[in-house]
């Protein structure tokens, strides 16, 4: 059973430059979450994915945006990167409305954006 | 999301029982606490969670005081590989489900020979 996948595992970017990231949740999940993590800081939540539809949002600006496709494989896309998009962009997954028990998120490893 | 409180870090000696702390103290009836480590490099990993009552799995115990106003994460014989940053995290479930996870800046563990 594979767990949770993202791709590129890197990338380096340039400032001003549009970048997507991608996700693929673990067997059996319907729902996504994208964090961005900045080094030595906790992962900060950037939004979620459930039915395609994005039902939370955390404090991120709207060059942040995402998609969530049928399969419930997710895109995260951010345009005009500024330098402090540096970090390691996570995504989550988890069964949306499978009850208390299942709120259990299982994290990617993650990719690592550098922004020059 | 109620806010979480831990040390910054902790030092635990191979084989000992490491207890990480957790302050939740404007927690709500109807959040839960969680748990999550994430080793270097890696991303996070669920550990376990809890409402009111101790729970133990195969790789931790949750003991939450009565108050509910604190926790501590229990790994009973630590292991060089449970060296990691431990995050606590107070959480309510809006209707469906959707879960909107706030972490800290966790402890760092660091499990010593």
């Amino acid at each position: 059973d594979a767990g949770v996948t993202q791709s590129p595992t890197h990338l380096i970017k340039t400032r001003g430059q549009q970048v997507t990231l991608r996700c693929s949740p673990k067997s059996g999940h319907d729902t996504v979450s994208w964090y961005q993590q900045a080094l030595g800081q906790g992962p900060q939540f950037i939004f979620q994915y459930y039915e395609e539809e994005e039902r939370q949002r955390g404090n991120f600006p709207d060059r942040f945006s995402g998609h969530q496709f049928p399969n419930y494989s997710s895109e995260l896309n951010v345009n005009a990167l500024l330098l402090g998009d540096s970090a390691l962009y996570l995504c989550a997954s988890n069964r949306g409305l499978a009850g208390v028990s299942s709120y259990e998120q299982y994290f990617g490893p993650g990719t690592r954006l550098t922004v020059t | 999301d109620a806010k979480t409180t831990q040390p910054p870090s902790m030092d635990c000696a191979e084989g000992r029982a490491a207890n990480l702390p957790c302050n939740h103290s404007t927690i709500s009836g109807n959040e839960y606490v969680y748990w999550y480590r994430q080793i270097h490099s890696q991303g996070p990993q669920y550990i376990i969670h809890g409402l009111k009552n101790n729970e133990t799995n195969e790789m931790a115990s949750l003991i939450i005081t009565e108050d509910r106003k604190s926790s501590t994460l229990i790994l009973p014989h630590a292991t060089l590989r449970d060296t990691a940053v431990y995050y606590c995290i107070v959480r309510v479930a809006d209707s469906g489900g959707y879960q909107k996870v706030t972490f800290g800046t966790g402890t760092k563990l660091q499990v010593i020979p």
